[in-house]
């Protein structure tokens, strides 16, 4: 069956880095696209980053434009997300989602990782 | 960006009777292509969240059938028939009409009385 682990969460300091991962398996990886999406702690859903199926497609939220870098790995079935100048309100649950294959324009986020928490405080 | 508006923001059920949430978008869902993008989402506690709704009305592979979705233009609704207690969680919903940036409602939690 369809599986998303994301790693790489942690604590860091204001201005750190830090890399996401996101490992799929029971599918296809290289022909779906793929999007990160966070929750802060008590909060709602924020879409964070968009990599279409090969990567050439790839898309940012306002909020984390500049500062992040959503990449894939199609040979290891791995997204990732890179995560630089980290601020307080970076602090979240990171989900990676799969876009599902549909015939419309735009497919829903059909499956979900359990999310790896990302702590910026000093 | 489309702003996502669900009301209430909480309520509280006893099992076996029916539950709706409402959810507006700021501008119309609909594309050009005739298909009208609005999702429905669950994140019971603890998890994930998961698909309900695609395209409104759209039950997705193994989602019971006392859910159902309606709605068009810039107004929703998630309607459960009869909840049952494994119904508890955080319901969202999610535009994609305009998926630079796709947009989330604020989250309805349903609890059980």
């Amino acid at each position: 069956q369809v599986q998303l682990v994301e790693s790489g969460g942690g604590v860091v300091q204001p201005g750190g880095s830090l890399r996401l991962s996101c490992a799929a398996s029971g599918f296809s990886f290289r022909s779906f696209g793929m999007h990160w999406v966070r929750q802060a702690p008590g909060k709602g859903l924020e879409w964070v980053a968009t990599s279409s199926y090969d990567g050439g497609d790839i898309y940012y939220a306002d909020s984390v434009k500049g500062r992040f870098s959503i990449s894939r790995d199609n040979s290891k079935n791995t997204l990732f997300l890179d995560m630089n100048s980290l601020r307080p309100e970076d602090t979240a649950l990171y989900f990676c989602a799969r876009e599902g294959n549909c015939e419309s324009t735009t497919c829903p986020f059909d499956s979900w990782g359990q999310g790896t928490k990302v702590i910026v405080s000093s | 960006d489309v702003v996502m508006t669900q009301t209430p923001l909480s309520l509280s059920v006893t099992p076996g009777q029916p539950a709706s949430i409402s959810c507006q978008s700021s501008q119309s869902l609909l594309h050009r292509d005739g298909r009208t993008y609005l999702y429905w989402y669950l994140q019971k506690p603890g998890q994930s969240p998961q698909l309900l709704i695609y395209e409104v009305s759209n039950r997705f592979s193994g989602v019971p059938d006392r859910f159902s979705g309606s709605g068009s233009g810039t107004d929703f609704t998630l309607h459960i028939s009869r909840v049952e207690v494994e119904d508890v969680g955080v319901y969202y919903c999610m535009q994609s009409i305009r998926h630079r940036p796709y947009t989330f409602g604020q989250g309805t939690r349903l609890e059980i009385k």
